[in-house]
């Protein structure tokens, strides 16, 4: 079945740090791409996606590309604030058919000033 | 109509009694999906529907749910002698249709089961 696999948190990085969370997809078709992040006490939000190979998605200084060669959709952001800490979730979702999203476990990330 | 809505936010039930959750989705929206999320887990899929229509259930939905969407408006989730097992979160959310449509989630209710 398809599946995502996250780095395993948490993760703590200092203010201005560099931020990359890895993701790995598992499908059997061509799926869209999605990072959700869920901040304390708030519903999960759409942060970017990407729905084919090669597209980068772009969010808050937040970026992703899809990697069909290595089934990678990797997080990253090039300087933190203590505000983007949160649990940050990857997604699939199969592009044909009525399919539901498929997350991976998340990963928490805690930013100190 | 800003978002997804879900009712109640805190649900505290004694084990073995019956509950029901309500979500309210994006007015143009036509799929509404029920997720399941534990402590540090990510969101699992309980049930989907386009419309009225429930195309899809998980096999994590036991007979002790069920799901209804009447006239493809609010959604309702519905368990049945609750147990221990089944304090979670539970997520709804709603998209158009369409190749890479982001859903929106509603807030959640978070069950538990004493």
């Amino acid at each position: 079945g398809n599946s995502v696999t996250q780095m395993e948190g948490p993760v703590t990085l200092s203010e201005e740090a560099f931020l990359t969370i890895n993701c790995t997809y598992t499908a059997t078709g061509y799926p869209s791409l999605f990072w959700y992040v869920q901040y304390p006490g708030e519903g999960l939000q759409l942060l970017l996606k990407a729905t084919k190979a090669d597209d980068k998605g772009s969010n808050k200084g937040f970026e992703a590309t899809y990697r069909k060669e290595t089934t990678s959709f990797h997080l990253e952001k090039g300087s933190v604030q203590v505000s983007d800490s949160a649990v940050y979730f990857c997604a699939l979702r199969m592009s044909s058919g009525n399919t539901p999203l498929v997350f991976g476990k998340g990963t928490r990330l805690s930013v100190i000033a | 109509d800003t978002g997804v809505s879900q009712d109640p936010r805190h649900k505290i039930t004694k084990r073995g009694q019956n509950v029901t959750f309500r979500c309210d989705p994006i007015s143009e929206h036509n799929r509404l999906y029920w997720y399941r999320q534990t402590l540090g887990q990510g969101p699992e899929f309980l049930t989907y529907f386009q419309n009225e229509a429930q195309l899809e259930k998980s096999r994590l939905l036991s007979d002790r749910f069920s799901a209804e969407r009447p006239k493809g408006s609010f959604s309702t989730l519905e368990i049945q002698r609750t147990e221990q097992g089944d304090s979670a979160m539970y997520l709804c959310a709603t998209s158009w249709d369409g190749t890479g449509a982001e859903a929106f989630f509603g807030q959640g209710t978070r069950l538990t089961v004493v």
